[in-house]
């Protein structure tokens, strides 16, 4: 069975800190996706990670994926209050399947 | 236009009441899923529409019943629900074949009395 883990939980940092959110998978898949998720929102897309050693960079967040490891990190630089949400890793089983299995979801909250 | 829409946002029925949830998106995507989410859960796949046909339905009782009229459209009936079935509800819609990020709508939030 597929699972998903990610760590930590609920993190609580300040702003201006830097961090790191780690996604580690039971599996093997070569795709990695990393979505957020405001209170009360839906999803919105981050990032889609496709090969090992990807590694992709939008504003403040950074995502990488080593499939060797089954790890995916999303690293978040000088945080700002709007970073606040809840972030999710997701693995697809691969093979055209549409098996999105999501990660257990972290809860960041940047103090002001 | 990469949006997917949910109707209705909220919905609450009573145990012996049939309502709908509708999805639609118009960016040609041909894969189309239907998730739960509970309260600072993740989402949980409950089916996925491949080139209109059910591909995936992950052990969801049988008072869900998907849909999925056209390619543009995700349906799911609903009919003698449990308390324990109210969460919120998205629909999602991705590539079909090719490994791709899903578009997630709104979500409906359901409560069931």
């Amino acid at each position: 069975e597929l699972k998903v883990e990610q760590n930590p939980l609920f993190l609580s940092m300040q702003e201006g800190k830097n961090y790191t959110i780690y996604c580690n998978y039971s599996t093997t898949s070569d795709r990695l996706y990393w979505y957020r998720q405001d209170p009360g929102k839906s999803l919105e897309s981050l990032f889609v990670l496709l090969s090992n050693g990807a590694v992709k960079q939008e504003g403040r967040l950074m995502a990488s994926l080593d499939t060797k490891a089954r790890l995916s990190t999303l690293h978040i630089t000088a945080a700002v209050h709007d970073l606040s949400a809840t972030y999710f890793c997701a693995v697809d089983r691969g093979s055209g399947t549409y098996k999105y299995i999501f990660g257990t979801g972290t809860r960041l909250k940047v103090l002001a | 236009d990469t949006e997917v829409t949910q109707t209705p946002k909220h919905l609450v029925m009573g145990m012996t009441n049939k309502k709908s949830l509708k999805c639609e998106q118009h960016m040609g995507h041909r894969a189309m899923y239907w998730y739960k989410q509970k309260a600072k859960k993740p989402p949980e796949l409950m089916f996925v529409y491949s080139y209109e046909k059910l591909s995936i339905n992950e052990s969801v009782p049988s008072r869900f019943s998907p849909e999925c009229p056209n390619s543009s459209l995700l349906n799911l009936h609903l009919h003698a629900l449990q308390p324990e079935d109210s969460a919120l509800y998205l629909c999602a819609s991705s590539q079909a074949g090719v490994p791709d990020t899903q578009y997630f709508g709104p979500g409906t939030r359901l409560t069931v009395l």
